[in-house]
């Protein structure tokens, strides 16, 4: 079984500020991993996945993700944030091969002007 | 554009009335989820279809039912819906094994 660990439940930041969303997982067997993001009442949308390769990830809207297997970490980052980035995000991770996903609760970025 | 669509938007119905809610693709995705996610909370998964086969999550309660008559539609049902059912239900589309899903924008289901 897999599991992921969101530290923050909330990150205050300020516009124009960088920001790093942390994220562990745990499991016993090689993994997918990947960020969502989710504007109030929508439904989520990919930031960016790793599946295998260059272990530095870059997504849509400037986002960008550093998958450690030696921490198993998968921590999202943006240099610069804007206002428009206010949302909650997930980060999750699934088993090579399989179909499903295991979700972290949730951070939710709020960029205040 | 292909997506995820999910009817309705917005469903009210009254305790332990029957409510189905939908969800159709595009994209011509093999596999279709259905997610429940309460307020402030990761979606949790309810059940997915990898082609015709259902696969139920352990813990998903016996009210909750699925259908996929085709590739393109998946339905949800709630056969006697309670207060703890409300909550967002997200739909989500998937190439296979190993690949990003797609989600709906979901159905915000109230209980009354």
């Amino acid at each position: 079984a897999q599991s992921v660990t969101q530290l923050d439940s909330q990150v205050p930041v300020f516009e124009e500020a960088p920001v790093e969303l942390r994220c562990n997982y745990s499991s016993s067997v090689s993994v997918y991993l990947f960020w969502y993001v989710q504007y109030p009442n929508q439904g989520l949308q990919l930031l960016l996945k790793y599946l295998s390769g260059s272990t530095l990830v870059k997504g849509i809207n400037g986002f960008e993700a550093e998958f450690n297997k030696s921490q198993t970490s998968f921590h999202l980052r943006k240099p610069s944030v804007h206002i428009s980035d206010t949302a909650e995000y997930f980060c999750a991770v699934g088993p090579s091969g399989y179909s499903t996903l295991t979700f972290g609760k949730g951070t939710m970025l709020l960029v205040s002007p | 554009d292909a997506m995820v669509i999910q009817n309705p938007r917005y469903q009210v119905t009254q305790f332990g009335k029957p409510v189905t809610l939908s969800c159709s693709q595009t994209l011509n995705h093999n596999v279709m989820y259905w997610y429940q996610q309460k307020s402030s909370q990761a979606p949790k998964l309810l059940f997915h279809y990898y082609d015709k086969d259902f696969n139920n999550e352990a813990d998903t309660p016996d009210n909750f039912q699925s259908r996929r008559p085709n590739t393109s539609f998946c339905f949800l049902d709630i056969r006697s819906p309670g207060l703890g059912d409300a909550a967002m239900y997200l739909c989500a589309t998937s190439i296979g094994q190993g690949y990003e899903q797609y989600f709906g924008p979901g159905t915000r289901l109230t209980v009354t």
